[in-house]
């Protein structure tokens, strides 16, 4: 069973407006998100995170927003641009181990 | 602060050959992960190591997998007598001790034909 959900496969926006990726969870134990980017023939690559003690978490275009409740979070990219245009996956973790679990991820394409 | 590296980045091999992938952490990082990704999937957990001690590994890791950390830097992932089911991209990364944030090494793509 997915404990972390990505349920759009892909997105596509334009450049200069906002991208809105979403993410869903059912493990309760989760008490850290993360969203990594990645590009293709690369690693992930850190982007922005949040702990289940905030709702809402900014750096520069990236805002992370944690509704708990829900069990739902997302990242919003404002503006969008073309370097943007990457597969973003949302990551979870809980517990000592601090191992994440990983969304399928979103295909992010962001069109000039 | 060179990053998380792997090696090689690419392996090709036949059904039933041994493979070894390395991963060199970040130097100050105590913790290190590996992952294996599948086309269409996340990244999964495999296993992880603090320091030399490897303190969990994933059902996913078949008594085929072996990994290591002999001295609490590098490591090495191991897979015996590889299947086409093997195929994947394995990732390592790494952390601090007690921290959430993981850094990625760029990957190890086997194919096994």
């Amino acid at each position: 069973d997915q404990q972390v959900k990505q349920n759009s496969p892909s997105l596509s926006v334009q450049e200069g407006r906002i991208s809105i990726l979403n993410c869903d969870y059912t493990n309760s134990m989760f008490d850290y998100f993360l969203w990594y980017k990645k590009y293709p023939a690369e690693g992930p690559t850190f982007l922005i995170s949040i702990s289940s003690i905030k709702d809402k978490n900014e750096d520069g275009r990236f805002t992370v927003f944690l509704n708990k409740s829900a069990k739902h979070l997302s990242l919003h990219i404002v503006p969008s641009q073309p370097g943007d245009s990457a597969v973003y996956f949302c990551a979870a973790s809980g517990g000592s181990n601090y191992k994440l679990t990983f969304g399928k991820g979103t295909l992010l394409t962001v069109n000039p | 602060d060179t990053g998380v590296s792997q090696d090689p980045r690419h392996k090709i091999t036949k059904r039933g050959q041994n493979v070894t992938f390395r991963c060199d952490p970040i130097s100050e990082h105590n913790r290190l992960y590996w992952y294996r990704q599948t086309l269409g999937q996340g990244p999964e957990f495999l296993t992880y190591f603090q320091n030399e001690a490897q303190l969990e590994k994933s059902r996913l890791l078949s008594d085929r997998f072996s990994a290591e950390r002999p001295k609490g830097s590098f490591s090495t992932l191991e897979i015996q007598r590889t299947e086409q089911g093997d195929s994947a991209m394995y990732l390592c990364a790494s952390s601090p001790v007690a921290a959430y944030t993981q850094y990625f090494g760029p990957g190890t793509r086997l194919t096994v034909l």
